[in-house]
C-alpha cells in the first residue's frame, strides 16, 4: 500500500531555513500531486502547496510565494518542501499529503507521519 | 481565495447520537469539497470526497452532502470512536480547510 514517510523533527533559528523530506513508497509517484499541509499547534489545518512530479512545475499559496519550494525527485520517489526565513509562527507538524486522484489537486487520501518544525531563538 | 467556514466550532454529543457538522463556501465550488477527520497527535484521514462520496475503508455512518455553497457532514450513529475534530477542504482552486469542528463526549 502507499507509504507517506518524512523526515524527522528540527529545530531551526529565527530566519534560517529548513527543508523537509517526503519518500512515497507502493505506488505510482509521478503522475500524482503531493501536497504540503501544516498545522500550528492547536490551530487547524493549512495547505501550502502542491507538485504533480511529472509537470514539474509546483503551486503555492500567495502567502508563502517568495518563501516556499516545493521539488520532487523522480528516481528517489521523494518530494521536498523548503522554507525560508523561518519565523516563530511557521512552528507546526508539516504533512505531506498525496492525492487520490491521478494529475489532480482534488483529495488527500495518503498522509505522511508529519514532522515537527519548532523555530526558536 | 475561496474562504470555507465551518459550524460549529465545537459539539458535545453522546453515543448514538446523530451528528451534523456544516460548511459553507465563499463562492461556488460545485461538489469539490472533501472531509477529513483528525485524532490528536495523528494525520488528518480522508472521510469524504467530491461533497458525497464514500472513501474506501470509512463506515458507512458517515455520508456526506452538498453542492455549491453549502454542506453538511452527518455522522448517523456516532461511536466512541468518533470523537475528534472534522475538517472540510474545497478543491475547486487552490485547496483550503475549513476551521474545524470538535466532537466531544458529552
Amino acid at each position: 500500500q502507499v507509504q507517506l514517510v518524512q523526515s524527522g523533527a528540527e529545530v531551526k533559528k529565527p530566519g534560517s531555513s529548513v527543508k523537509v523530506s517526503c519518500k512515497a513508497s507502493g505506488g505510482a509517484f509521478s503522475t500524482y500531486a503531493f501536497n504540503w499541509v501544516r498545522q500550528a499547534p492547536g490551530l487547524g489545518l493549512e495547505w501550502m502547496g502542491g507538485i504533480i512530479p511529472i509537470f514539474g512545475s509546483a503551486h503555492y499559496v500567495e502567502k508563502f510565494q517568495g518563501r516556499i519550494s516545493i521539488t520532487a525527485d523522480e528516481s528517489s520517489s521523494t518530494v521536498y518542501m523548503d522554507l525560508s526565513g523561518l519565523r516563530s509562527d511557521d512552528t507546526a507538524v508539516y504533512y505531506c499529503a498525496r492525492d487520490r486522484e491521478m494529475a489532480k489537486f482534488k483529495s488527500l487520501e495518503h498522509w505522511g507521519q508529519g514532522t515537527l518544525v519548532t523555530v526558536s531563538s | 481565495d475561496i474562504q470555507m467556514t465551518q459550524s460549529p466550532t465545537s459539539l458535545s454529543a453522546s453515543i448514538g447520537d446523530r451528528v451534523t457538522i456544516s460548511c459553507r463556501a465563499s463562492q461556488t465550488i460545485s461538489d469539490n469539497l472533501n472531509w477529513y477527520q483528525q485524532k490528536p497527535g495523528k494525520a488528518p484521514k480522508l472521510l469524504i470526497y467530491a461533497a458525497s462520496n464514500l472513501q474506501s475503508g470509512v463506515p458507512s455512518r458517515f455520508s456526506g452532502s452538498g453542492s455549491g455553497t453549502d454542506f453538511t457532514l452527518t455522522i448517523s450513529s456516532l461511536q466512541p470512536e468518533d470523537f475528534a475534530t472534522y475538517y472540510c477542504q474545497q478543491s475547486d482552486t487552490t485547496p483550503s480547510f475549513g476551521g474545524g469542528t470538535k466532537v466531544e463526549i458529552k
